[in-house]
């Protein structure tokens, strides 16, 4: 049973560059979520997809923007980019609802220079 | 994330040892938590999970404890191995919200 896959692994992108990373849930699972995770930070909520509308945002520019497919895979992407976007990006996928166990993938590390 | 916390950013545990990893949260509202582990270049891994309706709940080798009247949760791994090794953070979710706050996390290290 497959958990969450995620690509690319790792990505060297300049400044003002755009970029798109690429997320397909565990088995069973149609809700996708995507977390910013800084260096020895704890991971920050990006948004979450569900029905492939997104369905809840956390405080991040409108830079950052996703899709979910009718297969529950999910992209984000980025535009515009910025030093400061070099981090860790984490896809989890849970059961729709809230309350629900999320399951992270390893991540794709971006780094912007 | 800003919710929740850590109270110790480090933790040394002798091999075979308990370890006792704590988090504070202070959303009063937050009723589910999780405990996950991270190992280096890898994504978080769930352990163990638990509502507001329990007090604790037990998996294999660990114990996840709640205690809402002073915002605390805490994670108990019996044995500790040196696989235990790795960045434990605490996650809370506010009912009817679909994210999860994360505290900045406890770096375990496990001496054989």
């Amino acid at each position: 049973d497959a958990g969450v896959t995620q690509s690319p692994t790792h990505l060297i992108k300049t400044r003002g560059q755009q970029v798109t990373l690429r997320c397909s849930p565990k088995s069973g699972h149609d809700t996708v979520s995507w977390y910013q995770q800084a260096l020895g930070q704890g991971p920050q909520f990006i948004f979450q997809y569900y029905e492939e509308e997104e369905r809840q945002r956390g405080n991040f520019p409108d830079r950052f923007s996703g899709h979910q497919f009718p297969n529950y895979s999910s992209e984000l992407n980025v535009n515009a980019l910025l030093l400061g976007d070099s981090a860790l990006y984490l896809c989890a996928s849970s059961l729709r609802g809230s309350n629900q166990p999320q399951h992270f993938g390893d991540g794709t590390r971006l780094s912007i220079l | 994330g800003e919710s929740v916390g850590l109270h110790l950013p480090t933790l040394s545990v002798q091999e075979g040892d308990n370890s006792i990893i704590n988090c504070a949260y202070s959303n009063s509202a937050s009723d589910y938590f999780i405990w996950y582990k991270q190992e280096s270049g890898k994504g978080p891994q769930f352990i163990i999970d638990i509502r507001s309706n329990m007090d604790k709940r037990q998996g294999q080798r660990v114990t996840v404890l709640l205690n809402k009247t002073v915002k605390h949760l805490s994670l108990q791994i019996a044995a500790t191995q040196p696989g235990d090794s790795a960045v434990y953070f605490c996650a809370e979710n506010i009912h009817h919200d679909y994210k999860l706050s994360f505290g900045a996390g406890t770096t375990v290290t496990v001496r054989a």
